[in-house]
Parts: C-alpha cells; sequence; structure tokens
C-alpha cells in the first residue's frame, strides 16, 4: 500500500502482559515517529527514528517502553508489564526527511485489563 | 514541556454554517499544521503555515499564522456533514527545540447537523 500502516489495529493484553506494536512507514521515508494518543486528547511524541538510530527518545514515559527500527523501514514498539494507563492509541508517521511532513497509519488501539 | 491551547473543545452546528477555531502557544513555532482525524484513523494533513502571517487556503478551508508564530486559526466555510471528525492544530520547530517533532492541541470535536 502507499500508506503508513501499522498492526494490529486492536489490541487486548492483560495487565503485566507484553506488547509489541508494529509499523511500516512510506517506502523510502527515512524518518518514523512514535505517538501516543489517550482518549480525549491531542497526540503525545514518544520517539523518532533517523533510519534506523533513534537520537530522541525523551518522550517515552518509563524504561517499560522500547522502540527499534530495522532495515530503514519496519518499526517495532514494545511495552512490557503493561500497566491500565498504558491504554490508549498508539500512532505511528513517517516523513521522508526530519522536517518534512508526517504521515500517520491509522494507529494501535491498545487496551490494558 | 510545550503545550497548545486549542478551542474550542467542540462545536454542534447545522449543515451550511461556517466554523471557527484557533490555537495559541506559550512559544512560537516555525510551522503551523492543521490535522483532521477520522474514528479509526490516524490524523491526515489538511493545511501547512511555513510563515509568520501567511493565510493559505484548502477548499472551503482557510488557516492562518499568526504573525506572533504563537497561534494559528482554522476556517471551514459552508459546512458539510463529512466535515464532521476531530481537528487538531500543531506546532512544529519550536525556539530551542527539535525541528521535527509536533505538539498538538487537544482538539475540537466537530458535529454537522445535516
Amino acid at each position: 500500500g502507499a500508506g503508513v500502516s501499522q498492526s494490529p489495529s486492536n489490541k487486548v493484553t492483560e495487565k503485566g502482559k507484553d506488547v509489541e506494536l508494529r509499523c511500516d512507514p512510506i517506502s523510502g521515508h527515512t524518518a518514523l515517529y512514535w505517538y501516543r494518543q489517550r482518549l480525549g486528547q491531542g497526540l503525545e511524541f514518544l520517539i523518532y527514528f533517523q533510519g534506523n538510530s533513534a537520537p530522541d527518545k525523551s518522550g517515552l514515559p518509563s524504561d517499560r517502553f522500547s522502540a527499534e527500527r530495522t532495515g530503514e523501514s519496519v518499526s517495532t514498539l514494545t511495552i512490557q508489564r503493561t500497566q491500565q494507563e498504558d491504554s490508549a492509541v498508539y500512532l505511528c508517521a513517517s516523513s521522508l526527511g526530519t522536517e518534512e511532513t508526517q504521515y500517520f497509519g491509522p494507529g494501535t488501539r491498545l487496551l490494558v485489563l | 514541556g510545550q503545550q497548545l491551547n486549542q478551542s474550542p473543545q467542540s462545536m454542534f452546528i447545522q449543515e451550511g454554517e461556517d466554523v471557527s477555531m484557533n490555537c495559541t502557544s506559550s512559544s512560537i513555532f516555525n510551522t503551523w499544521l492543521w490535522y483532521k482525524q477520522e474514528p479509526g484513523e490516524g490524523p491526515v494533513l489538511l493545511i501547512a503555515l511555513y510563515k509568520a502571517g501567511e493565510l493559505t487556503s484548502n477548499g472551503r478551508l482557510t488557516a492562518q499564522f499568526g504573525i506572533t508564530r504563537k497561534d494559528s486559526f482554522l476556517n471551514i466555510s459552508a459546512s458539510i456533514p463529512s466535515d464532521v471528525g476531530i481537528y487538531f492544530c500543531a506546532g512544529q520547530g519550536y525556539s530551542g527545540g527539535s525541528n521535527y517533532k509536533l505538539t498538538f492541541g487537544k482538539g475540537t470535536l466537530l458535529t454537522v447537523n445535516p
């Protein structure tokens, strides 16, 4: 497809379990971003990749959150030992370059019971 | 951290009416963006503003980048039912900060009554 894709679209998990969220950016986009959107809120920046490197992890809420990117393509956001407050929509975006327009995927809706 | 104040939080209007929403910031941004988000989807870029004072239109949408670079507004003229959604402002590239990170407002929920 031409756009950013994310999987799964929905995830329900139990408190304490680990989850992995996947993002496939637009082909050729070197920059990739993860954002979190809590109910009724705007998007919060989590982490930014330039290529496979993450120069800015400042938005990650805790050390339970981590992300990686391989092949300058797919990225995975991992949340360990999930908590109920982790319930949110996790959105991925990609852009051609760092200051270019960011295109968003449809998001993964995470519910931690 | 940076914060954007977006208002109103929600609007319920009749089809055909004009709509106005705005964002203000305590910081100067280099770029202002307006996104629309529909249920189950990610935000889609509507308009990007790059210069202070810039007024840009995209169909029935018009947005302006404030002279102080700390505010922006979005107008929608002659609203139609498919305008329904959440509209977000976002600032990019603030003084002393990064040029890639987007700072979002909390959104304006627009409902259009046919």
